[in-house]
């Protein structure tokens, strides 16, 4: 199985940057990936790493060091309507997800 | 193009009662799968289906059971609900059961409550 853990909660400013930490523990790694979800709505997906290194995707960007079990999500510039959940999700050896509990952010002005 | 689609939206139910959520998805991805999102434990999976005609189970499957007669649907079936099923069920769906970048696309949820 998979034990995957990332912060509750997190509060930051409009225009600032947050950084999301997931570390993980696996019975096999074939992927890592982040999603975003808004309240009541469904998760939609943000950003896959395989291989460590970063992952940039316009103001989002990505992490992972598989030696260390943990990945990062990065948020630059944020707007009002980043104020969401964002999930961590780890594919496991049998190509299933695990996800975390998810992280709760929200930006104020 | 709907993607993915799910009914009911939402369901109060009654302890006992047999319940057949639904989801259908137009992509004509060959894995499917069914998640229970409850607060603070995050998303669970609970039944998978590879490819049409095929299930297998996920983390949660107790109390529940799945079919997949064609690649479009893959219901999901409590068959004597219990208050420990009140839930947000979401049903996605990938390519294929997992390779490279392939990515899960989730359904709009179903809100259930089971009283």
């Amino acid at each position: 199985g998979q034990n995957i853990d990332q912060p509750t909660e997190m509060t930051a400013t409009e225009g600032a940057i947050v950084q999301i930490n997931c570390t993980y523990q696996t019975s096999g790694f074939n992927g890592l990936f982040w999603y975003q979800q808004h309240a009541g709505e469904a998760p939609t997906f943000l950003s896959y790493n395989v291989l460590d290194g970063l992952e940039e995707k316009g103001r989002f960007s990505s992490f992972l060091s598989r030696s260390k079990g943990y990945s990062y999500l990065l948020l630059k510039e944020l707007q009002m309507k980043d104020s969401a959940s964002y999930l961590c999700a780890v594919r496991d050896h049998d190509y299933k997800l695990s996800f975390g509990a998810g992280t709760t952010v929200t930006v104020r002005a | 193009i709907a993607g993915i689609t799910q009914a009911p939206t939402s369901q109060i139910l009654a302890a006992g009662r047999r319940m057949t959520l639904r989801c259908t998805q137009d992509m004509r991805h060959n894995a499917m799968y069914w998640y229970r999102q409850d607060l603070g434990l995050g998303l669970r999976l609970i039944h998978y289906s590879n490819t049409a005609g095929t299930t297998g189970k996920g983390e949660v499957p107790d109390g529940y059971s799945v079919s997949r007669a064609n690649t479009d649907d893959f219901p999901l079936t409590l068959a004597s609900a219990v208050p420990s099923q009140t839930s947000v069920y979401f049903c996605a769906s990938s390519r294929t059961s997992g390779s490279g970048t392939d990515t899960q696309y989730f359904g709009p949820g179903t809100r259930l409550t089971v009283l």
